[in-house]
């Protein structure tokens, strides 16, 4: 098994423009999320899906939106990209969001917005 | 709204030594309270778990305590490697989310 992987690993945008990060997993995980990690700051959800078709707003969603159209896939696009948005980005999953589960983590893609 | 804060942010120790890095957290409604190894560029890895019924977890050298009552948890390594190099953060668990503290970097020189 793969796991939790993330598509691209590492990203350029000029200010204003536009990009989807992919994230796959392949352990039928039902919950889904999308942390950025930035320095000082630790990882803050930005957002996160308790199913497929279902999605809810973490603590930092401000810039960003989901999708999560099939169960193996969560998608998180940013529309107009801003340099307060050049992060790292994780995303996660767990079998579900009680109190027994630990979340798997994918590699990070690194986003510079100039 | 749940706080997690990790003391110290960074930690050296010559190898072999045992150590304990020490998590707390504000609101002790937390479900479960979970310790997390960060490699640099990497993802997180799960290291071990706490369910809030519970008083400490061990997994090989690791062992984490979880003390409800006075908002800490503690992550104890024994006869530390090199390569337990790493960050460490912990994560409480609590309205179906984690909210992580900012980590802990350690080093342990050969």
């Amino acid at each position: 098994n793969a796991g939790v992987t993330q598509t691209p690993k590492f990203r350029v945008l000029k200010t204003g423009q536009s990009m989807t990060l992919l994230c796959a997993q392949d352990m039928n995980h039902e919950y889904m999320y999308w942390y950025r990690q930035d320095p000082g700051m630790g990882l803050r959800l930005i957002h996160y899906s308790v199913g497929e078709g279902t999605t809810a707003k973490g603590e930092v969603p401000d810039g960003y939106n989901v999708s999560r159209l099939k169960k193996q896939n969560f998608l998180l696009g940013l529309e107009s990209a801003a340099p307060s948005q050049t992060s790292v980005y994780f995303c996660a999953s767990s079998s579900f969001g009680g109190y027994q589960e630990t979340q798997y983590f994918g590699p990070g893609t690194r986003l510079l917005v100039l | 709204k749940q706080e997690v804060t990790q003391i110290p942010a960074a930690l050296s120790v010559p190898e072999g030594e045992n150590l304990v890095l020490n998590c707390s957290f504000t609101d002790s409604a937390i479900y479960n309270l979970q310790w997390f190894r960060q490699d640099p560029g990497k993802g997180l890895t799960s290291l071990l778990l706490i369910q809030s019924s519970q008083r400490e977890q061990t997994s090989g050298r690791l062992n984490a305590s979880l003390d409800k009552s006075s908002g800490r948890s503690t992550l104890y390594i024994a006869a530390s490697q090199p390569g337990d190099s790493a960050t460490y953060l912990c994560a409480g668990g609590s309205q179906g989310n984690l909210i992580f503290g900012k980590g802990t970097k350690l080093s342990v020189k050969p």
